[in-house]
């Protein structure tokens, strides 16, 4: 099993659509989780860090966390053709960060 | 957010060749860098770690004496590719941290072509 698990997709909404991002892990020793943005030919870009079960809003953009199911999710209200991107969820193990395969996204006008 | 720079952001080379990426912190120090190599349509896969003065701690199955990583200071950190063969053609992105169990910022990635 991967420690990491993310369906790559590839994910088509419509403009305005709410979408769902989900990754699943393995080790319950993960301390931070991560998502992150990445546009073709480009480095990730941060988008949301959380280190607890719970949700975490910025903007658009909803984090959920559920350490008890080892699952992690993000959320983003109102997509714009702007958001098609991969998305990658990352999780922190000491100094090592561990990413899931990422979930290619593409919102259509 | 932090900015992490890499420089060139595509190189083109021909087999047998030696390459170096520069990675810069920009406006943090970076006590840790690390560096992620991409195929088209897959994740990040974790290189080596390296902190300032150091050496770099590589990952299984890279080779270090083929990927040579100095990390001098704690805005700078290099990956020469030494011998270069186009099965190294890669998109090869550099991240920044500022201490342990932080963010990583990334930078913009090198698009490296060796023919």
């Amino acid at each position: 099993q991967k420690e990491v698990e993310q369906d790559p997709g590839p994910l088509s909404v419509p403009e305005g659509a709410i979408v769902s991002l989900n990754c699943t892990y393995s080790n319950s020793a993960f301390q931070y989780f991560m998502w992150y943005r990445q546009y073709s030919r480009k480095g990730p870009e941060l988008l949301m860090y959380t280190y607890s079960s719970g949700n975490k809003e910025d903007g658009r953009f909803t984090a959920q966390v559920d350490k008890s199911s080892k699952y992690i999710s993000l959320f983003i209200r109102d997509s714009q053709p702007s958001d098609s991107a991969t998305y990658l969820c990352a999780m922190n193990l000491r100094d090592k960060v561990i990413f899931g395969p990422g979930t290619s996204l593409s919102v259509i006008p | 957010g932090a900015v992490v720079s890499q420089h060139p952001s595509w190189v083109i080379c021909k087999s047998g060749t030696s390459v170096k990426i520069e990675c810069r912190s920009l406006d943090f120090q970076a006590t840790t860098m690390f560096w992620y190599r991409q195929f088209p349509k897959q994740s990040l896969m974790l290189m080596a770690t390296s902190n300032e003065g150091s050496k770099a701690t590589y990952e299984q199955g890279v080779e270090k004496d083929k990927f040579l990583i100095n990390h001098a200071s704690l805005t700078l950190s290099t990956l020469t590719v030494t011998s270069a063969h186009p099965e190294d053609s890669s998109f090869y992105i550099c991240s920044a941290g500022s201490s342990r169990g932080s963010k990583q910022y990334f930078g913009p990635g090198t698009r490296l072509t060796v023919t």
